[in-house]
C-alpha cells in the first residue's frame, strides 16, 4: 500500500478483555514501532523492530503488553487483561533501515476501555 | 532523562500574522531533532531533521532551527491550512531508533 495502514481504526471493549491491534507497515521498510499517545501526553515508544534482530521491548508498560511481527511484515500489538489507564490512541510507524531518518505514521487505533 | 518541553501549549493567530513556537531539549548527545505535523485523527507527518546547532531548514511558510538547547518552529505568513499540532522530538544518544517526544504545540489559524 501507499502508506502504513492500521486496524482497526477504533476499538471498544471492556475492562478484562484482550485486543489485539494490527499494523501493516510501508512495503520494504524494515524498521517498524509502536508508540502510544494519550491525552495530554507525548508520545511514548512501546517497540521497535528492526529486520530479523531482537525488538527492542524496553517501552511496554507492564507484561499484558506484548507485539510480534510475522515475516518482516504486518505486527500485532496485543493487550491482555485491558484496563482504563490504556485508553490511547496506538500509533504504528515504519522506516526503511531504522536509523536517523523520518519515520511514517499510519493514522492509529483509538482504544477505549471502558 | 531525556526531557522535550514545546511551549506555548496552544497558539491562536490570524491569517498571515507570523509567530514561533519552540522546543527545548535536555538529551545525553543529541543524534537528531525532529520537527512532526499531526492533524486531527491522523498520525504525525515528518516535517524537519536537524543534526547539529546553527542548523536551519526551510518548507514552504516554515523554518526550523536549532541550538544547542532548543529548536523553534517559525511559521510566516500563515494560513488557515497551517493548522495543527507540531510535535519536537528527539533521538537521544544511546539511540537512534527511540524518539522522546513532546507533548506538542497545538495551532490555530484564523482566517
Amino acid at each position: 500500500g501507499a502508506g502504513v495502514s492500521q486496524s482497526p481504526s477504533n476499538k471498544v471493549t471492556e475492562k478484562g478483555k484482550d485486543v489485539e491491534l494490527r499494523c501493516d507497515p510501508i512495503s520494504g521498510h524494515t524498521a517498524l514501532y509502536w508508540y502510544r499517545q494519550s491525552l495530554g501526553q507525548g508520545l511514548e515508544f512501546l517497540i521497535y523492530f528492526q529486520g530479523n534482530s531482537a525488538p527492542d521491548k524496553s517501552g511496554l508498560p507492564s507484561d499484558r503488553f506484548s507485539a510480534e511481527r510475522t515475516g518482516g511484515s504486518v505486527s500485532t500489538l496485543t493487550i491482555q487483561r485491558t484496563q482504563q489507564e490504556d485508553s490511547a490512541v496506538y500509533l504504528c510507524a515504519s522506516s526503511s533501515w531504522g536509523g536517523d531518518e523520518k519515520l511514517f505514521f499510519g493514522s492509529g487505533t483509538q482504544l477505549s476501555v471502558l | 532523562e531525556d526531557q522535550v518541553t514545546q511551549s506555548p501549549e496552544a497558539l491562536r493567530l490570524q491569517e498571515g500574522e507570523s509567530s514561533s513556537l519552540n522546543c527545548s531539549y535536555t538529551v545525553s548527545g543529541l543524534r537528531g531533532l525532529f520537527w512532526y505535523r499531526q492533524d486531527p485523527g491522523k498520525g504525525p507527518e515528518f516535517l524537519f531533521t536537524l543534526y547539529s546547532a546553527g542548523e536551519e531548514k526551510e518548507k514552504e511558510r516554515l523554518k526550523a532551527t536549532l541550538t544547542k538547547k532548543e529548536s523553534f518552529l517559525h511559521i510566516t505568513a500563515p494560513k488557515p491550512e497551517d493548522s495543527a499540532t507540531y510535535l519536537c522530538a528527539v533521538h537521544d544518544g544511546g539511540s537512534n531508533y527511540k524518539l522522546t517526544f513532546g507533548k506538542g504545540t497545538l495551532l490555530t489559524v484564523n482566517p
